[in-house]
């Protein structure tokens, strides 16, 4: 089956900073990665998604990147904001395995 | 979107007893469901996959007669604690898959219910 593994596990950054997220997969097969945030006390909820066919796609301050030859992709949020705070979680293909987790804080 | 409920939303019960946690699709049917154990800043570890109409698929490690799961129909799957113990102390949350893109997009999304606290004394 697919395995997921996630980096950093913990993440500070100062507000307007950058932040990335890298996660690496197992299986060549896997076409779907999706992120999730979730605040804290809160359920997990999608906030982007890529497909095998596309290296990157961007919504306004968060991007993803796929490097599929390296079996990576990673999550970019830039200007980050306080609101950002919170623990970040990648899943491949078949979704039901997630990564390790990122917990990130943005220091105001 | 769709939606997934959970119930309770916390529950405070004594060492010994069992509690059965609720985990349903309301706007959509969901022939699967995955149940999950998190403890604070950590990731989902999934215990387990709900099926309907059949016996659920644990995951390495996961006592199945201790967290027994019935998917009775398309909307409901449900989590028993038997026998709960301190370290059964956790948040469990469920999440079903939802076909959320267009035409040939088989690509389904997990939504997620909004978790049950569980704290045993």
């Amino acid at each position: 089956g697919e395995n997921v593994e996630q980096h950093p596990s913990t993440l500070s950054v100062q507000e307007g900073d950058s932040a990335v997220i890298k996660c690496t997969y197992s299986d060549s097969a896997s076409n779907y990665f999706p992120w999730y945030k979730q605040e804290l006390g809160k359920r997990p909820q999608l906030i982007i998604d890529i497909r095998s066919n596309v290296g990157e796609k961007k919504d306004q301050r968060i991007a993803v990147t796929l490097n599929k030859t390296a079996k990576h992709f990673s999550l970019h949020i830039t200007e980050t904001q306080p609101e950002d705070s919170a623990v970040y979680f990648c899943a491949a293909s078949n979704q039901f395995y997630f990564g390790t987790g990122t917990s990130l804080t943005v220091i105001p | 979107g769709a939606v997934v409920s959970q119930h309770p939303s916390r529950v405070i019960c004594k060492s010994g007893t069992s509690v059965k946690i609720e985990c349903r699709s309301l706007d959509f049917q969901a022939t699967t469901m995955f149940w999950y154990r998190q403890f604070p800043k950590q990731s989902l570890m999934l215990m387990a996959t709900s099926n309907e109409g059949s016996k659920a698929t644990y995951e390495q490690g996961v006592e199945k007669d201790k967290f027994l799961i019935n998917h009775a129909s398309l909307t409901l799957s449900t989590l028993t604690v038997t026998s709960a113990h301190p370290e059964d102390s956790s948040f469990y949350i469920c999440s079903a898959p939802h076909r959320a893109g267009q035409g040939g997009d088989l690509t389904k999304t997990q939504y997620f219910g909004p978790g049950t606290r569980l704290l045993v004394l």
